[in-house]
């Protein structure tokens, strides 16, 4: 597994707004996942972008990777209160290291 | 999409006293779980992978007796904080890997363990 670092450390939005939140990784990787953490909750996994895919759409959330830079972004857009959450980057296979973590505030 | 179901979601305990906190694969097997813990706003540490029918493998620095671990089925992994102390005092989070060889992993809803 790899573990990705997140940046910002914490973004504090309003509601309609988009939120960026960018991930670096030191190694080559198949595949890298956006989990979401709710506070006192377990994750839910997001998104999976392969290693040979450059961006990914589900819903209001777009993700891309750039593997020469070992960097993904993930995008969320027309934020809601209920984005509120710590969002997680990771690289790898089931057996998942986790970074610090992006703790998003999105604001009525 | 799969569910794991962790319980309890929060428990009280004496100092001294063991705690067991189970985690469920619902709707799947799952073959490997993984237990986590996680500190108040820092992410979480991975514990030990709990393989079905085998021993734990711990993660340096985690002390297997300490914290106790049976994946006795391929539905159940059980984590056994065994004579907690206030500073084990944390958010514990399983997850099992994926049917189908998939690459994510489903999450518990965490518990939430106080020792007094």
């Amino acid at each position: 597994s790899q573990q990705g670092e997140e940046d910002p450390q914490a973004l504090s939005i309003q509601e309609g707004e988009n939120a960026t939140m960018n991930c670096s990784y030191k190694t080559s990787i198949n595949n890298l996942q956006w989990y979401r953490q709710n506070s006192g909750r377990g994750l839910v996994h997001l998104i999976l972008i392969r290693s040979n895919e450059r961006e990914k759409h589900s819903g209001r959330l777009r993700v891309t990777l750039d593997t020469s830079k070992k960097s993904s972004s993930l995008l969320i857009t027309a934020s809601r209160a209920a984005d509120t959450a710590s969002y997680f980057c990771v690289g790898g296979f089931q057996k998942l290291v986790f970074g610090t973590g992006t703790r998003l505030l999105v604001s009525p | 999409g799969a569910v794991v179901s962790q319980h309890p979601s929060w428990v009280i305990c004496k100092s001294g006293t063991s705690v067991k906190i189970e985690c469920r694969s619902l709707d799947f097997q799952a073959t490997t779980m993984f237990w986590y813990r996680q500190f108040p706003k820092q992410s979480l540490m991975l514990m030990a992978t709990s393989n079905e029918g085998s021993k734990a493998t711990y993660e340096q620095g985690v002390e297997k007796d300490k914290f106790l671990i049976n994946h006795a089925s391929l539905t159940l992994s059980t984590l056994t904080v065994t004579s907690a102390h206030p500073e084990d005092s944390s958010f514990y989070i399983c997850s099992a890997s994926s049917p189908q060889g998939r690459a994510e992993a489903f999450f518990g809803q965490g518990t939430r363990l106080t020792v007094v």
